[in-house]
C-alpha cells in the first residue's frame, strides 16, 4: 500500500518557538494533503488542505498566520506551528490523496508536539 | 464539527466475541470509511463503502451502510487481543472532494 511518512515522530519545544512538521509520500504523487490535530482521547479534526502549488485552505477557526502550511512539492507537505503555545500540545497527523483509489487518504504515523 | 457520531464510545470484550459499532452522520457523503488508531499511532483504513454499496467485507470485519437512516454499522467477528484498538469512522461528504470528517471513535478492549 501506499506509505506517508511524518519526521519527527515526536517534538519538545520551548513556549515561543517554532515548529516545522513533514509529511512525506514515500512511493506516491500527492497533489493534496490534509493536516489534522487530535488531542488526548479525542477525534481527529481537520485542520486544512495543502495543494500542491498553491495556498493552503484553512478550515473553520484554524488560524492560517498560527499553522503555516506550504506543499512544495507533489510528495512534500510541511506545517509549522508558529511561537508555539503549550495549548498546541497535540498529536498532528497529515494524510495525502492517493488518486488510484476513489478519495481515499493514506496517513502519517503522527507527530506529537509537546510544548513546555 | 464532528459530521459522524459513534457509538458505542467504549467497548470491553473477550476474544472469540464479536465487537459491533455503530456511525451516524448528518448530510450528504460519497462514501464511508473505517479507520483503526492504536494507542498514540497513527490511522490504518480498514475498509471504504461507496454511498451505492449496503454492504462490505473484508476478512473477520463487515461493514453496512444506510443511506436512508444516514448510518453505519462495523463488526469484528471472533475478536483477537491485537483488535485492542480505537475505530474511527469518516465520511467523505458530497461536494467536499477529498475531505473527510471524523466520528468521535469507540474504543474497543479485548481481553484474553
Amino acid at each position: 500500500g501506499a506509505v506517508v511518512s511524518q519526521h519527527p515522530s515526536w517534538v519538545i519545544c520551548k513556549s515561543g518557538t517554532s515548529v516545522k512538521i513533514e509529511c512525506r509520500s514515500l512511493d506516491f504523487q500527492a497533489t493534496t494533503m490534509f493536516w489534522y490535530r487530535q488531542f488526548p482521547k479525542q477525534s481527529l479534526m481537520l485542520m486544512a488542505t495543502s495543494n500542491e502549488g498553491s495556498k493552503a485552505t484553512y478550515e473553520q477557526g484554524v488560524e492560517k498566520d498560527k499553522f503555516l502550511i506550504n506543499h512544495a512539492s507533489l510528495t512534500l507537505s510541511t506545517l509549522t506551528v508558529t511561537s508555539a503555545h503549550p495549548e498546541d500540545s497535540s498529536f498532528y497527523i497529515c494524510s495525502a490523496h492517493y488518486y488510484s483509489s476513489y478519495n481515499e487518504q493514506f496517513f502519517g504515523p503522527g507527530t506529537r508536539l509537546t510544548v513546555l | 464539527s464532528q459530521q459522524g457520531e459513534e457509538d458505542p464510545q467504549a467497548l470491553s470484550i473477550q476474544e472469540g466475541e464479536n465487537a459491533t459499532m455503530n456511525c451516524s452522520y448528518k448530510t450528504s457523503i460519497n462514501n464511508l470509511q473505517w479507520y483503526r488508531q492504536n494507542s498514540g499511532r497513527g490511522l490504518v483504513h480498514l475498509i471504504l463503502i461507496r454511498s451505492n454499496e449496503r454492504e462490505k467485507h473484508s476478512g473477520r470485519l463487515r461493514v453496512t451502510l444506510d443511506t436512508s437512516k444516514k448510518s453505519s454499522s462495523l463488526l469484528i467477528t471472533a475478536s483477537r487481543a491485537a483488535d485492542t484498538a480505537s475505530y474511527f469512522c469518516a465520511t467523505a461528504i458530497t461536494d467536499s472532494w477529498g475531505k473527510l470528517q471524523f466520528g468521535a471513535g469507540t474504543q474497543v478492549v479485548v481481553t484474553p
